[in-house]
Formats: C-alpha cells, sequence, structure tokens
C-alpha cells in the first residue's frame, strides 16, 4: 500500500541554522509533492509544490529537494528563526475517483531555539 | 482577502448529537475537501465535492455526510457522533482537481470537535 514517512521526532534546531526535514515514500510515482506548514490549532498552509522532472526548488530561505529514485523529497529552512517553529507536512497526490486527491504524511515537529 | 472560514472554531456536542460543521470560501474554487485530523496526526480526507459531484473516501463511516448547496458553502454533518470523532475537522479548497497541474490546496483553520 502506499505509505509517506516523515520523522515523528521533533527536530530540534538552534536559530540561525538550517533545518532538514525528510519525507520518504513508497508504492507511489507522484508527479509532484507538495510541503505544507501548519501551526497548532491552525489549518495547513501551502509552501511549495515540486514536479517530478525538477530536482530542486527554492523559495525565499526554503528550499526542496525530490529524488525520484530514492522515492525522497528534502525540505530545507536556511538561516531558520524562532517563527519557522510550526509541524511541517509533506503531501503527494494520488490517483482515484473524479479527481485525484493529496495524500499527507504525519509532519514534522520543528523547534527553533533562540 | 480571499479566503477559506470555518464555523464555529470550536464546538462541543454530546455523544450521539448530531452536529453540524460548516466551511465557506471567496475563492470561487471548485473543489472542496473535508478532513479529519486527530493528534499528531496526518489530514485525512473524509469526502470532497467537484462542483457538485460528491466523492466519497472507501473508509468515511457512513456516520459523516457532507452537503454543499452551492459553490460557497459546504457543511460536515455527523449524525451520530462518537467520543473517537472528537478532532479537528479541516476544509480545503482547490481551484481544480489536482490532475498533473499540482493544484494546491487552501485550508481553513478548522474546527476543533469535542464529543462529551
Amino acid at each position: 500500500s502506499q505509505k509517506i514517512e516523515q520523522n515523528s521526532e521533533a527536530l530540534n534546531i538552534q536559530e540561525g541554522k538550517t533545518a532538514t526535514l525528510t519525507c520518504n515514500y513508497t508504492n507511489y510515482s507522484p508527479a509532484y509533492l507538495q510541503w505544507y506548514r501548519q501551526d497548532p490549532g491552525r489549518g495547513p498552509v501551502f509552501l511549495l509544490l515540486i514536479r517530478e522532472n525538477e530536482k530542486e526548488k527554492r523559495k525565499e530561505r526554503l528550499k526542496v529537494t525530490f529524488d525520484t529514485t530514492l522515492k525522497q523529497s528534502l525540505f530545507h529552512i536556511t538561516a531558520s528563526q524562532p517563527a519557522d517553529s510550526a509541524t511541517y507536512l509533506c503531501a503527494l497526490e494520488s490517483y482515484g475517483g473524479a479527481t485525484n486527491k493529496l495524500i499527507f504524511g504525519t509532519g514534522t515537529l520543528l523547534a527553533v531555539q533562540p | 482577502d480571499a479566503m477559506v472560514i470555518q464555523n464555529p472554531r470550536y464546538q462541543v456536542t454530546q455523544f450521539g448529537k448530531p452536529v453540524t460543521l460548516s466551511c465557506s470560501q471567496t475563492l470561487n474554487h471548485n473543489v472542496m475537501y473535508w478532513y479529519q485530523q486527530k493528534s499528531s496526526q496526518a489530514p485525512k480526507l473524509l469526502f470532497h465535492y467537484y462542483d457538485k459531484d460528491f466523492n466519497n473516501e472507501a473508509d468515511t463511516p457512513d456516520n459523516f455526510q457532507s452537503r454543499r448547496p452551492n459553490t460557497s458553502f459546504c457543511f460536515l454533518d455527523i449524525r451520530s457522533p462518537g467520543l473517537g470523532d472528537a478532532a479537528m475537522y479541516l476544509c480545503a479548497t482547490s481551484r481544480e482537481g489536482l490532475g498533473l497541474a499540482g493544484e494546491i490546496q487552501y485550508f481553513g483553520p478548522g474546527t476543533r470537535l469535542l464529543v462529551l
């Protein structure tokens, strides 16, 4: 069955360092992958989308890589700030029904210490 | 600002008492989704509407129903809430179905449901 894995343990880093979060998947061949940020008690907010033919995508301090051979995406936040503390979810599309749907990982909690 | 609105933000209901959660959107998107998210878990898709077409997930309990009377509004009805239905319920929209273009989803703030 299709499966998405993200580090269930919280990632604690110091302010100014680069945070790297991992998303691994099995039994998928997604055309693209998305990353969302979720703050406590709030809905997820879209951050970045990367397609299977793109190796890397950047947006300000964010960078996403997508390795379809390894079936893995890495999400990097450079020069991290305490305000970056949140849960980060990866999501892949799954085909089915009239429309496709997103399957989310459980997320990784990032805590940036000042 | 165009957005996805969910009301109420917190809902308390009694075991077995029907409850309705509402979602509205000003984005004029064709697709509306309902997710259930329990603590430290991934959002789990319950069902979605593509325009007026309802798409139920195979593992969504019959206890959960949905209505979409028009483009802007979508409701989640829980006919007989059980203790296990306590969760955050998230509404989301996308302009079109996902397909190969990679539509992103816009989420509301969620409704936290507590079942007593």
